[in-house]
């Protein structure tokens, strides 16, 4: 179904470290999204991308979080300094129309666990 | 703001029966997906819609824009069709937003 890669699939990191995780999305796709998804299966926006180019990112991951996705390389996003509420399955997806979203597609995720 | 209220948010069914989901929004959305999250905990797309109805197989899915509502019926349910099932609504400008997800389960 999906061809959007995500790795590790899973992090364990002590508070204070940096988590980074990445994400390959579908060829061809230029846009990119980041969300967390909680114990509760409720699915928060972080940030996301039309190529290179952030297009939307909420407070706490301007703040706390550095994402980027670079040219011929995967994207990523990273916690700066991990807190035990970061604790979440952090899904990348993309889709495959730049100017508006169509289908999204994503991938397995990276599920995080801070101690 | 942007709004997804999904139900029910459990379902139990035995083999061969049949029910509905539903996700009504609070605005107006260009379009709706919905996924199935499997036992392996990948998010498979059942269907992508920005109006009317598609049916694949045991699965049918309506979107409604104006009345802001989507279904996804299932009927004959397999054991395999048990997981989480989300609705996640387009609401423009490349916002996506999630439904709270429908825990299904089927049974013999």
């Amino acid at each position: 179904n999906s061809k959007v890669i995500q790795t590790p699939r899973y992090l364990v990191k002590g508070q204070g470290q940096k988590a980074k995780m990445r994400c390959i999305p579908e060829k061809g796709h230029p846009v990119v999204f980041w969300y967390q998804q909680n114990k509760n299966n409720e699915f928060k926006f972080l940030i996301n991308f039309q190529n290179q180019e952030v297009l939307q990112q909420i407070d706490m991951t301007e703040k706390r979080f550095s994402a980027e996705c670079p040219s011929n390389s995967p994207c990523s996003l990273e916690i700066q300094s991990s807190e035990a509420g970061d604790s979440a399955l952090y899904l990348c997806a993309s889709s495959p129309t730049g100017g508006a979203v169509t289908e999204v597609f994503f991938g397995k995720g990276t599920r995080l666990t801070v101690v | 703001g942007d709004q997804v209220e999904q139900s029910p948010s459990a379902l139990s069914l035995h083999e061969g029966t049949g029910s509905a989901l539903r996700c009504n929004f609070t605005t107006t959305m260009r379009a709706v997906q919905w996924f199935r999250k499997n036992s392996r905990g990948s998010l498979i797309n059942l269907f992508y819609l920005a109006s009317g109805t598609k049916e694949n197989g045991r699965l049918k899915s309506a979107f409604d824009s104006k009345e802001r509502y989507s279904t996804l019926h299932i009927r004959d349910a397999q054991l395999e069709d048990s997981g989480t099932y989300f609705c996640a609504a387009e609401a423009g400008g490349y916002k996506v937003v999630f439904g709270s997800g429908t825990r299904l389960l089927v049974s013999p």
